[in-house]
């Protein structure tokens, strides 16, 4: 079974920096597909960004990017210029092309003026 | 507007009595999927179902009931909630391909509280 792990459960930044939110996973699939979800306070789920595996580009998304490392099974979201707007709790995820997706815990966010 | 609607927003009911959360989606996907959010936990997969009349379990489907008589809709049944299953549940949908990415439409999730 695929796993995700977030090792950072809460982050702060300063307006206007950079921050990097970690996240592995653990799978024995070739083809896959990978996520970060933001969830602000209204709790929706909104898509960030994805990546595929087979893609060895670095996905990019105005102010959000990943570092994209698929032998050593890591999927990091880096965020810059951080806005207030940014607070939320972050959630890495995995899927497979059957639609089965695997969620890590989570990391909370908190920007600071 | 393409969207996935859930019903009731928020929930709460006592242990024993059954309740019926209920996800539509009009976007024709064929794919839906029930997850529980808690703490520390993440997102956790309940049901799927990729089409009408079929349906399976995820990771923590003890509990609950689904079924999927129509294709837009899937209702998550509790028939007799434990304070266990207080939680906040999100249903998701998607085209069911088979190659290539489908993007998960959320809903905007269920908050229940079982006293």
């Amino acid at each position: 079974a695929q796993t995700v792990t977030q090792s950072q459960p809460e982050m702060s930044v300063q307006e206007a920096e950079t921050v990097t939110l970690s996240c592995t996973y653990d799978t024995s699939e070739n083809n896959y597909y990978l996520f970060w979800y933001k969830q602000p306070p209204s709790r929706q789920m909104i898509l960030v960004i994805r990546q595929e595996a087979y893609k060895q580009q670095n996905a990019t998304e105005n102010r959000f990017s990943v570092n994209f490392q698929k032998a050593a099974k890591s999927f990091s979201l880096k965020i810059s210029d951080s806005q207030l707007g940014d607070t939320a709790m972050y959630f890495c995820a995995f899927m497979k092309g059957n639609n089965d997706m695997r969620f890590g815990a989570g990391t909370r966010l908190t920007v600071k003026p | 507007e393409a969207q996935v609607t859930q019903n009731p927003r928020y929930l709460i009911t006592v242990t024993g009595k059954k309740l019926t959360v209920t996800c539509s989606q009009n976007m024709n996907h064929e794919y839906m999927s029930w997850y529980r959010q808690d703490p520390g936990l993440g997102l956790r997969q309940i049901y799927y179902s990729m089409n009408v009349e079929v349906t399976d379990k995820g990771d923590v489907p003890e509990g609950y009931k689904v079924s999927r008589k129509e294709k837009r809709n899937f209702p998550l049944i509790l028939e007799s909630p434990s304070p266990n299953q207080t939680s906040l549940y999100f249903c998701a949908s998607s085209f069911l391909g088979l190659a290539g990415y489908n993007e998960q439409f959320f809903g905007p999730g269920t908050r229940l509280t079982v006293l």
